[in-house]
């Protein structure tokens, strides 16, 4: 049971660059996210799925976009890269309905740098 | 607005110590509130606690929940130079929009 894998772990990109950000859980949740982590700021979201076919903005979506064609992926693309979207990304996963549980599993980050 | 605050942003304690850290929120539609523990790379899940006043253990580790005046405190007792890490607070909330929101973490540091 490999529970989130986020892909890459690093990558360095220059202004104006997109790339996508990899994640997949095959845990059947329903409930996936991405966060950013800076220094001082703690976790913050930046999109989240409650299930296929659904994605909502969280609290600095600005400059990013997700989709979530199937339960177990949710890519997270970078359109124009930007030096303030240098941070350290996490995807994380939770809601299983069946137990109701709601804890978040997360993948291992990804260490971005736009210079 | 949703929030999650976290008490205090950093402390520096000796081995041995016993260290209370706080989380407090303002949150609609409150589902659950979980503790992390991040060290160097993914945070790690330490409780999850969905009713007041029922203490979550586990080892030197324990946490309460507080749904009416919405808060939550972490102990660890007996702290020792491996618990040095981001301790992350956050809720879960659940009506429509779901979403887990974090506080900014506190950073312990045990000092030998």
């Amino acid at each position: 049971n490999a529970g989130v894998t986020q892909t890459p772990k690093f990558q360095v990109l220059k202004t104006g660059q997109s790339m996508t950000l990899q994640c997949a859980q095959d845990m059947n949740h329903e409930y996936m996210s991405w966060y950013r982590q800076d220094p001082g700021m703690g976790l913050r979201l930046i999109h989240y799925s409650v299930g296929a076919g659904i994605t909502d903005q969280g609290e600095v979506p600005n400059g990013y976009n997700v989709s979530r064609s199937t339960t177990e992926d949710f890519p997270l693309r970078l359109l124009s890269a930007a030096p303030s979207q240098t941070s350290v990304y996490f995807c994380a996963s939770s809601l299983d309905r069946k137990v109701m549980n709601t804890e978040a599993f997360f993948g291992q980050g990804t260490r971005l740098t736009v210079v | 607005e949703d929030k999650v605050v976290q008490s205090p942003l950093s402390l520096v304690v000796h081995e041995g110590d016993t260290v209370t850290l706080n989380c407090s929120y303002e949150v609609t539609n409150f589902r659950s509130l979980l503790w992390y523990k991040q060290e160097k790379k993914a945070p790690t899940f330490l409780f999850m606690l969905t009713s007041s006043g029922i203490e979550k253990k586990s080892g030197r580790l324990s946490s309460i929940l507080d749904k009416k005046e919405l808060f939550s405190i972490l102990n660890i007792t007996a702290t020792q130079t491996g618990d040095s890490a981001i301790y992350l607070c956050a809720v879960f909330i659940i009506q429509g929009a779901q979403k887990l929101v974090f506080g900014q973490g506190t950073r312990l540091t045990i000092n030998p």
